[in-house]
């Protein structure tokens, strides 16, 4: 069972800076199924990519991933106010599916 | 556009059987694979089980021998019923959709509380 490990566990950062996401898988992620979401308070999570460095639809350019194997990264080139939340990765490559813990980015 | 609602009782009772439906609209379980996750605070997202619109299933090992999910596609809902619960239970429960099989999860639910007390 492979287990995800995100860090930091909370980044503080300002409007327009750079947002650097890391998940570390403690086995290699099959195919590189490995997927980011956001969730804000209350609400879902949101696929913002998939297959480690694909945009899911309507999710603008400043998101990317990046990475393969056991080390994956989502950056965030310029934050937006709409950007302040938690940010989950995902392995589906194998059965069980996995969650990471979460990274929160929160204002500065 | 493809929407999942779900629905069933907030509170629970220890012992007891959590169950919950969620409704597709906009579209048909056909054919999707359909899984339910929950969140709670102790143990953040936990991926709970997968039924594919035809009634093949996929459970976590975690949860493989209190967990049943069911499909009915005449109705467009799939459900969830959680055996001999207890407060660690307690958690935000989501439905969500895969395209195909080892797919990220692209549309989800709302998510319901369920309390077990």
């Amino acid at each position: 069972e492979s287990v995800l490990t995100q860090s930091p566990g909370t980044l503080s950062l300002s409007p327009g800076e750079r947002a650097t996401l890391s998940c570390r898988a403690s086995q290699s992620v099959s195919s590189n199924y490995l997927a980011w979401y956001q969730q804000k308070t209350g609400q879902a999570p949101r696929l913002l990519i998939y297959g480690a460095s694909n945009r899911a639809t309507g999710i603008p350019d400043r998101f990317s991933g990046s990475g393969s194997g056991t080390d994956f990264t989502l950056t965030i080139s310029r934050l937006e106010a709409e950007d302040f939340a938690v940010y989950y990765c995902q392995q589906y490559g194998t059965s069980p599916l996995a969650f990471g813990g979460g990274t929160t980015v929160e204002i500065k | 556009q493809v929407q999942l609602q779900e629905s069933g009782p907030g509170l629970v009772k220890p012992s007891e059987t959590l169950s919950l439906t969620c409704t597709v609209s906009g579209g048909s379980v056909s054919p999707f694979y359909w899984s339910w996750i929950r969140q709670s605070p102790g143990k953040g997202l936990e991926w709970i089980g997968f039924i594919y619109y035809s009634g093949p299933t996929n459970y976590n090992p975690s949860l493989r021998s209190r967990a049943k999910i069911s499909i009915d596609t005449s109705k467009n809902q799939f459900y969830l019923k959680l055996y001999s619960v207890t407060a660690a239970d307690t958690a935000v429960y989501y439905c969500a959709r895969e395209k195909y099989y080892l797919d990220p999860f692209d549309i989800w639910g709302q998510g319901t509380v369920v309390t077990v007390s």
